[in-house]
């Protein structure tokens, strides 16, 4: 069945640059996407990115996916304290057009240290 | 990007008794809607997905006699947990979806957490 994996927990100093992993079983997965969940709050979609793409990047965020390994990582440039969240890998397919049947990673908490 | 509310942010309530949580779509038309659940420190699980005007399609494992949705408009689905006991305590959450012919973006509520005592 479809699975999605993390590593649960990364912590960085302010201004350092940040890597999210995460990898996928489902190969049909046609989008991609990470969110950030603030404690206590719903879910900020950040970023996705198409399985056709190797690589999308989005000021500070960069996305890259090997599609061949079933990998997909999130780079965060000059990580602020403000980015310390829990981050959501997660995949979807697509037949109509419907993103929002998704399938969520286990989440990796971020702790940015000053 | 859209908002979707939900509502209660959190509930208190006893074994035993029924909670209603309201999922809104502020300003769009939301055709769909998914319900998941999130248990402390893990990852969200899909409970159900509802359509507007038609029965909500739960995933498995999931009892439909319990986790009651209703979506009766396009602008709001509602999950009552019946007969709520200790082991429903959760972080009930809601994303909204609307009409598309290619991709079109969930939108996340800000979640429910539920205490039953």
């Amino acid at each position: 069945g479809e699975d999605v994996e993390q590593s649960l927990f990364l912590s960085v100093r302010e201004g350092d640059s940040s890597v999210i992993n995460c990898t996928y079983t489902d190969s049909s997965s046609t989008y991609l996407y990470w969110y950030k969940q603030e404690p206590g709050a719903g879910l900020q979609l950040l970023t996705y990115i198409f399985s056709n793409m190797d690589m999308k990047q989005d000021q500070r965020l960069t996305v890259l996916l090997n599609k061949k390994d079933k990998h997909l990582s999130l780079r965060i440039a000059d990580t602020q304290t403000g980015d310390s969240a829990i981050y959501f890998c997660a995949e979807s397919q697509h037949g109509s057009g419907n993103t929002g049947k998704l399938i969520f990673g286990q989440g990796t908490t971020l702790q940015v240290k000053p | 990007g859209a908002v979707v509310s939900q509502h209660p942010s959190w509930v208190i309530c006893k074994s035993g008794t029924s909670v209603k949580i309201e999922c809104r779509s502020l300003d769009f038309q939301a055709t769909t809607m998914f319900w998941y659940r999130q248990f402390p420190k893990q990852s969200l699980m899909l409970m159900a997905t509802s359509n507007e005007g038609s029965k909500a399609t739960y995933e498995q494992g999931v009892e439909k006699d319990k986790f009651l949705i209703n979506h009766a408009s396009l602008t709001l689905s509602t999950l009552t947990v019946t007969s709520a006991h200790p082991e429903d305590s959760s972080f009930y959450i809601c994303s909204a979806q609307g009409t598309g012919v290619v991709w079109t973006e969930a939108f996340f509520g800000q979640g429910t957490r539920l205490t039953v005592v």
